[in-house]
């Protein structure tokens, strides 16, 4: 199906581990995002990109690496995991950046940091 | 102050009722406006866009008020399937700076029998 695929669905990590967050989407859709979602606090976005080789940073992207070499893949690396980022993780992508034809979502990664 | 703020609730309403979320937001720049709906532990998922002149969907309305820089859902004839998180979003400015939308930290229904 058509959509936005985020892998791993679950993690758990160790303080100091690092681990790459996947994100793909097959509606060749130029913008692509990443957000975290904690209690009480809404969406936040990390990183977004415009296209293929272009990225840049959001509201909280201290911790977090992304790079765009494919208009399909995003993926989110965790340098060195911190408590501070156990969180829910949300990959989105649009054909329009002004959201007239709305942002898909992926199913989210549900990450751990112990 | 939040960009956009919405009164979290929860919002405990019976079958049948007509609820109304509020939001606000700050940047009086903002161009794009939509109401996403989350159900528990899943993934946003646009419920609708909100027009300058507002706009309807079967049960949905959406209303826009610039000047105030408030936007709001109207839900009526409410159903056990809209118990759900929703959430205003925000995007700011006309040049959207790549796919950054700003939430407010959702408004959650609860519709009972």
């Amino acid at each position: 199906n058509a959509g936005v695929t985020q892998t791993p669905k679950f993690q758990v990590l160790k303080t100091g581990q690092s681990m790459t967050l996947q994100c793909a989407q097959d509606m060749n859709h130029e913008y692509m995002s990443w957000y975290r979602q904690d209690p009480g606090m809404g969406l936040r976005l990390i990183h977004y990109s415009v296209g293929a080789g272009i990225t840049d940073q959001g509201e909280v992207p201290n911790g977090y690496n992304v790079s765009r070499s494919t208009t399909e893949d995003f993926p989110l690396r965790l340098l060195s995991a911190a408590p501070s980022q156990t969180s829910v993780y949300f990959c989105a992508s649009s054909r329009n950046g002004q959201g007239y034809y709305g942002y898909t979502f992926g199913s989210g990664t549900r990450l751990t940091v112990v | 102050r939040k960009e956009v703020e919405q009164d979290p609730g929860p919002f405990n309403v019976p079958e049948g009722a007509t609820v109304a979320f509020n939001c606000t937001y700050s940047n009086s720049a903002s161009q794009s406006f939509f109401w996403y709906r989350q159900d528990c532990r899943k993934e946003p998922k646009l419920l609708m866009s909100v027009y300058s002149s507002g706009n309807e969907d079967g049960r949905f309305t959406a209303q826009l008020n610039r000047a105030s820089q408030y936007i709001s859902l109207l839900i009526r004839d409410s159903k056990l399937s809209d118990s759900a998180t929703y959430l205003c979003v925000v995007i700011p400015g006309i040049y959207n700076q790549g796919g950054k939308l700003i939430f407010g930290q959702g408004t959650e229904l609860s519709v009972k029998p």
